[in-house]
C-alpha cells in the first residue's frame, strides 16, 4: 500500500528566508507526486507535479519540489518566503499503473507559517 | 473559466438525517472524485468517477454513503442516517484523465456537521 510521510506538523519561516516542507513517500515502483495548498476554509489548490525528467520541478508562486529517488522524498522548496505563503501545504502520491485507475494518497498535511 | 463549485458550502443536520452533497465539475473533465478530510488530516478518498460509472468507490465508509454522476457531469454524494462521526470536509475534484499524471482540480468543499 502506498502512503505519504509529512514529518513536521508546522514549519515556522522569517519572511525572505528559504524554506522547506519535507515529504517522503512509500509506494511500488516510480510514482506520480503532487504538492497542493490549502488556505483557509478554501479547497486544494494545485502546486507542482513530478511526472518524468527532471528531479527539480518548478511550480506556481515560486516553488519548486525535488524529486530523490534513493530517499523516496520530494521535499518543497521556496527561496524567499512571503507572508502569504502561509498556509497549509499537502503532498501527494499517485504509483503507475500498468493500466487503469490508481488512487491519489495525501499527507496529513504541514502547517506553514511565514513571521513578517 | 469556471472551477469546481460544491454546494452547500456549508450544511447542519442532526442524527440520523439524510443529506445530499454536489458537485459541478470543471466543463469537459470526465474524471470525477470524492474526499473526505477530517480536521487536522488529508483528503482521503472515497469515490472514483469515469464518466457516468463509479470506476472505483472502495473508500465508501460504508453502505450508509452512496454517490451517483446520472449525466457523467454533476455528482451528488448521499448519506443515509446521518452520525456525528461523518463530520467533516467533503471535497470534490475533477480531471482529464491521463494515465495518472492529470491533475485534480479541487472545489472548495462542503463543511458537514452531524449534530
Amino acid at each position: 500500500a502506498q502512503s505519504v510521510a509529512q514529518p513536521e506538523d508546522q514549519v515556522n519561516v522569517a519572511e525572505g528566508n528559504p524554506l522547506t516542507v519535507k515529504c517522503t513517500y512509500s509506494v511500488s515502483g516510480n510514482p506520480y507526486l503532487f504538492w497542493y495548498v490549502q488556505y483557509p476554509n478554501r479547497g486544494l489548490q494545485f502546486l507542482l507535479k513530478y511526472i518524468t525528467g527532471d528531479n527539480l520541478v518548478k511550480g506556481s508562486y515560486g516553488f519548486e519540489a525535488e524529486f530523490n529517488k534513493s530517499q523516496t522524498s520530494f521535499h518543497l522548496k521556496k527561496p524567499s518566503a512571503l507572508v502569504s505563503d502561509s498556509a497549509l501545504y499537502f503532498c501527494a502520491v499517485r504509483p503507475r499503473g500498468s493500466g487503469g485507475y490508481q488512487k491519489v494518497t495525501f499527507g496529513t498535511g504541514t502547517k506553514l507559517q511565514v513571521i513578517p | 473559466g469556471a472551477g469546481v463549485s460544491q454546494t452547500p458550502s456549508n450544511k447542519v443536520t442532526e442524527k440520523g438525517k439524510y443529506v445530499e452533497l454536489r458537485c459541478d465539475p470543471i466543463s469537459g473533465h470526465t474524471a470525477l472524485y470524492w474526499y473526505r478530510q477530517s480536521l487536522g488530516q488529508g483528503p482521503e478518498f472515497l469515490i472514483y468517477f469515469q464518466g457516468t460509472g463509479a470506476a472505483d468507490d472502495s473508500g465508501l465508509p460504508n453502505d450508509r454513503f452512496f454517490a451517483v454522476r446520472p449525466e457523467g457531469s454533476v455528482s451528488t454524494l448521499k448519506i443515509q442516517r446521518t452520525e456525528r462521526g461523518d463530520s467533516a470536509v467533503y471535497l470534490c475534484a475533477s480531471s482529464v484523465p491521463y494515465g495518472g499524471q492529470d491533475t485534480q482540480y479541487f472545489g472548495p468543499g462542503t463543511r458537514l456537521t452531524v449534530l
